[in-house]
C-alpha cells in the first residue's frame, strides 16, 4: 500500500531529551512536509522540503531539525531548545510543490513532555 | 500573521442541515484551494479542492463556492450526516512567495446530531 508512515504513534519525552520523529513515504513524492497541531491553532508548518538535501523553515522552525538524505524520508528532531513541544505532529508529502496538489498526511505522532 | 482565515471555530447542526464554514484570504498568488476533513486521532485527507478560475465545485454532498474578487471560499455539506462529525479546514496554496506551502485555516469542529 502507498502512503506516509509516522511512527512511533506515541512519544513521551522527558524534559531536556531531543526526540526524533519519524515519516516515510512511498508515493515518489518531491515535497515532504511537517506540521505542528495544536487545539484551535491549525495546522503550523515547521519545515518543509521541496527536493532532496534541501528544505527550508517554516513558521515555527525554532527548536526543530530536519534532514533529507533521502527522497522517501523527512525526520523531524524536536530539540530541548523547544520549549513548548507537547502536541500532535504531522508529517505530509506531495507529488509537485511547484503547483497545488493534494497533500497526504501521515497518522501522526503525539509527543508529550513528561 | 494567519494567511487564511476561517470561520467559525465550531458549528453544531442537526442531521439533515447545511453546515457552512467560510474562508477568507489576503494574498493574491494563491490559486489552489483544498478543503481537508480530520477525525480525532487521524491525519487530515483531502475532501475537495477548487481552482480560481470557477466559482463553484461540487462533488457528492460537498460543495465549495469560490468568490474570487472578495477573496472569500466556503464549503457546504448538503445532507450531513453524524458521520461527518469532524474538524475540517481550508488551505491555500500559490505562487511566488507562497510556492510549496499550503496555509491553513484554524479549523472547524463540526457536529451533526442525530
Amino acid at each position: 500500500d502507498g502512503g506516509i508512515t509516522q511512527s512511533p504513534k506515541y512519544l513521551f519525552r522527558k524534559e531536556g531529551q531531543n526526540v526524533t520523529l519519524s515519516c516515510e513515504q512511498n508515493l515518489n513524492h518531491d515535497a515532504m512536509y511537517w506540521y505542528r497541531q495544536d487545539p484551535g491553532q491549525g495546522l503550523r508548518l515547521i519545515y518543509y522540503s521541496q527536493i532532496v538535501n534541501d528544505f527550508q523553515k517554516g513558521d515555527i522552525a525554532e527548536g526543530y531539525s530536519v534532514s533529507r538524505e533521502k527522497k522517501e524520508s523527512f525526520p523531524l528532531t524536536v530539540t530541548s531548545a523547544q520549549k513548548n513541544p507537547t502536541a500532535f505532529y504531522l508529517c505530509a508529502s506531495s507529488i509537485d510543490p511547484r503547483r497545488g496538489t493534494e497533500a497526504f498526511f501521515g497518522q501522526g505522532t503525539r509527543l508529550t513532555v513528561v | 500573521q494567519q494567511q487564511v482565515k476561517q470561520s467559525p471555530q465550531s458549528l453544531i447542526v442537526q442531521k439533515g442541515g447545511i453546515p457552512i464554514i467560510n474562508c477568507a484570504y489576503e494574498n493574491t498568488a494563491f490559486d489552489y484551494f483544498p478543503w481537508y476533513q480530520q477525525f480525532p486521532g487521524k491525519g487530515p485527507a483531502l475532501l475537495i479542492a477548487i481552482r480560481p478560475d470557477v466559482s463553484e465545485k461540487k462533488e457528492g454532498r460537498f460543495t465549495i463556492s469560490f468568490n474570487k474578487s472578495a477573496k472569500q471560499f466556503s464549503l457546504h455539506i448538503m445532507d450531513s450526516q453524524p458521520g461527518d462529525s469532524a474538524t475540517y479546514f481550508c488551505a491555500a496554496q500559490g505562487r511566488g512567495s507562497t510556492l510549496g506551502r499550503l496555509y491553513f485555516g484554524r479549523g472547524t469542529q463540526l457536529t451533526v446530531w442525530p
